[in-house]
């Protein structure tokens, strides 16, 4: 399967920006994707970004792409203490468009 | 739309006996669903995928006759946690791919939280 890679932590302070980031292998990936999930839940997709896309923005949210390094990373802008979650990238390989491949995911506490 | 739905949301079991849980898509028709652990750590692992009609493909190292997987209906999947033991105790999440404007989701179950004792 595809390595989709995350760092497991992140605390920032409320107000400030949150950067999300991760590391994928699969070259001729689709669709890259960002999971929220909070605690007790299941997952609710916050956004997602075409691979043909370098920058996608949604309020608050700004996704980045970096094809040639396979870097993609979540950006929250004013971070509230109701965005404390875990947050899942995942990937659709173009070889397998019926799989999602997710990474282990970043928990982001957000201090008051 | 898009809704995909997960029942019970926790249970507590006793070490031997089985467990079924179930996985709707309320107001889409799913082929294909996917079940997955949540550890303690948060690492989502894909146990199976269920297959409507045909037997579910399991992930390496996952038990098929401990984790039975039944896929009778386009909006019905079930995973029967079998003879289930403390180890088995975890966080389980189904979920399902569908179209939506144009973009294929992954839609996630609310998850159950198993506890055997």
């Amino acid at each position: 399967g595809e390595d989709v890679e995350q760092s497991l932590f992140l605390s920032v302070r409320e107000g400030d920006s949150s950067v999300i980031n991760c590391t994928y292998t699969d070259s001729s990936s689709t669709y890259l994707y960002w999971y929220k999930q909070e605690p007790g839940a299941g997952l609710q997709l916050l956004t997602y970004i075409f691979s043909n896309m370098d920058m996608k923005q949604d309020q608050r949210l700004t996704v980045l792409l970096n094809k040639k390094d396979k870097h993609l990373s979540l950006r929250i802008a004013d971070t509230q203490t109701g965005d404390s979650a875990i947050y899942f990238c995942a990937e659709i390989p173009l070889y397998n468009f019926n799989k999602f491949y997710f990474g282990s995911g970043t928990k982001l506490n957000v201090k008051p | 739309g898009a809704v995909v739905s997960q029942h019970p949301s926790w249970v507590i079991c006793k070490s031997g006996t089985s467990v079924k849980i179930e996985c709707r898509s309320l107001d889409f028709q799913a082929t294909t669903m996917f079940w997955y652990r949540q550890f303690p750590k948060q690492s989502l692992m894909l146990m199976a995928t269920s297959n409507e009609g045909s037997k579910a493909t399991y992930e390496q190292g996952v038990e098929k006759d401990k984790f039975l997987i039944n896929h009778a209906s386009l909006t019905l999947s079930t995973l029967t946690v079998t003879s289930a033991h403390p180890e088995d105790s975890s966080f389980y999440i189904c979920s399902a791919l569908h179209v939506r404007a144009g973009v294929l989701e992954a839609f996630f179950g609310q998850g159950t939280r198993l506890t055997v004792v």
